[in-house]
Parts: C-alpha cells; sequence; structure tokens
C-alpha cells in the first residue's frame, strides 16, 4: 500500500515571500500526485497535479516539483498571500489504480 | 465546484439509528468516492463508484453501505451509528480514470 505524510504540521510565512511545503510517499509504484487547499469549513480544493513522466509542473504562482528518486513531492507558493492561508495537503495514486491515498495536511498561517 | 452538493450539512443523531448521507452531481462524472476526514488522519476512502450499481469498498467501509442507482446521485449509508463515525464526510468525483478528483462541501456527522 501507499503511506503520505508531509513533513510539517504548520508552517508560517511572511505575506509576500515563498512557500513550500513537503510531502513525502512510500510507494514506487505512485504515478500520480495530486495537491490540494483546504480552507476551515469547505471542502478539499485542488490546486494542481503531477504525473510521475514530469519533475516539474507551474500553474497560476504554484509549481509542484517530483523527485521520485527519494519519493518526494513539494509545493511552492510564490508571494503568499493571506487567502493562501488554509491546509494543504497531497495525494498520491498507485499506478493503474483509481485511489487516492491522502496525507494529513500542512496549515499555512500567513503573517501580515 | 464540480456541480456537487451534498445533504444534509450538517445532522446530529443518536447511536443506534440508521443516517443515509447523500451526494449529488451535475456533470455526469463517472467516477464517485465517499470519504470521511478526522483529525490527525488524511482523507480516508469508504466507498467509490465506477459507474451505476458498480461500487467497491475502500480502507474504512466497515458499517457502511452505499447505492449508486442513478449517474448523479451516490448515497452513503451508516446502518446502525456509532460514535466513531461521528466524523466530516466528503463526496468526490472523477470524470475519468487517472484524473483528479473535486470534492463536495462536506458533511458534518456528528453521533451522540
Amino acid at each position: 500500500g501507499e503511506s503520505v505524510g508531509l513533513h510539517l504540521p504548520t508552517l508560517s510565512v511572511q505575506e509576500g515571500d515563498n512557500s513550500i511545503i513537503n510531502c513525502a510517499y512510500s510507494n514506487s509504484a505512485s504515478d500520480y500526485f495530486i495537491w490540494y487547499k483546504q480552507e476551515s469549513g469547505k471542502g478539499p480544493q485542488f490546486i494542481i497535479d503531477i504525473r510521475s513522466n514530469m519533475d516539474k509542473r507551474q500553474g497560476q504562482r504554484v509549481t509542484v516539483l517530483l523527485n521520485k528518486t527519494v519519493k518526494h513531492l513539494s509545493l511552492q507558493i510564490a508571494a503568499t498571500q493571506p487567502g493562501d492561508s488554509a491546509v494543504y495537503f497531497c495525494a498520491a495514486r498507485e499506478g493503474g489504480g483509481n485511489k487516492l491515498t491522502f496525507g494529513t495536511g500542512t496549515q499555512l498561517k500567513v503573517e501580515l | 465546484d464540480a456541480g456537487i452538493t451534498q445533504s444534509p450539512r450538517h445532522k446530529v443523531t443518536e447511536t443506534g439509528t440508521p443516517v443515509t448521507l447523500r451526494c449529488h452531481q451535475t456533470e455526469n462524472h463517472r467516477y464517485m468516492y465517499w470519504y470521511r476526514q478526522d483529525p490527525g488522519h488524511g482523507l480516508r476512502l469508504i466507498h467509490y463508484s465506477y459507474g451505476v450499481k458498480d461500487t467497491d469498498k475502500g480502507e474504512v467501509s466497515d458499517g457502511y453501505s452505499v447505492s449508486r442507482s442513478k449517474t448523479e446521485d451516490f448515497l452513503l449509508t451508516l446502518e446502525s451509528a456509532t460514535s466513531s463515525q461521528t466524523s466530516v464526510y466528503f463526496c468526490a468525483v472523477e470524470s475519468g480514470s487517472g484524473e483528479e478528483q473535486y470534492f463536495g462541501p462536506g458533511t458534518r456527522l456528528t453521533v451522540t
């Protein structure tokens, strides 16, 4: 099976700084990864995904990096804003399957 | 929000009573999922559906059953609610195998 874990339960950053949230996975057969953002009282919101045939993917102010050698991925948020305050978690899918395994989440706090 | 609604949004029920949660989607997604979210745990899969009348168990399926008689509706039933089933329940949809999942707003269930 797969297990997914985030390195820090909380991360505090200053407004305008870049944020980096890290995630580790255990199953080398995992080939698809997603980052979600969850605000208090709401459902998880899709941010960005990446497949194992890539090592980097960029979106609007976000970049996901995948290191398959050490089974690690990270989410980078550029110029962090107060609206970015939320819990972020990653999910991994084993190749050929439908089921996602989720990490527990990192609470991102943006200080003004 | 991928056209997903969940009902009820909040429910308090007593131990031993049956409870049914509803997930409704408007965009004809083939795959639908039920998760529970608890402090200290990542989202955990209860059951999922890959088509009308086609369902399968997830990692925490004991005490839960599901039904999908129409593409748009996926029901989760707690046959006899227990306090350990107090949780926030999320429904998710996925348009195709291997694609990202989109989540509903959640149902907060309290079993007293």
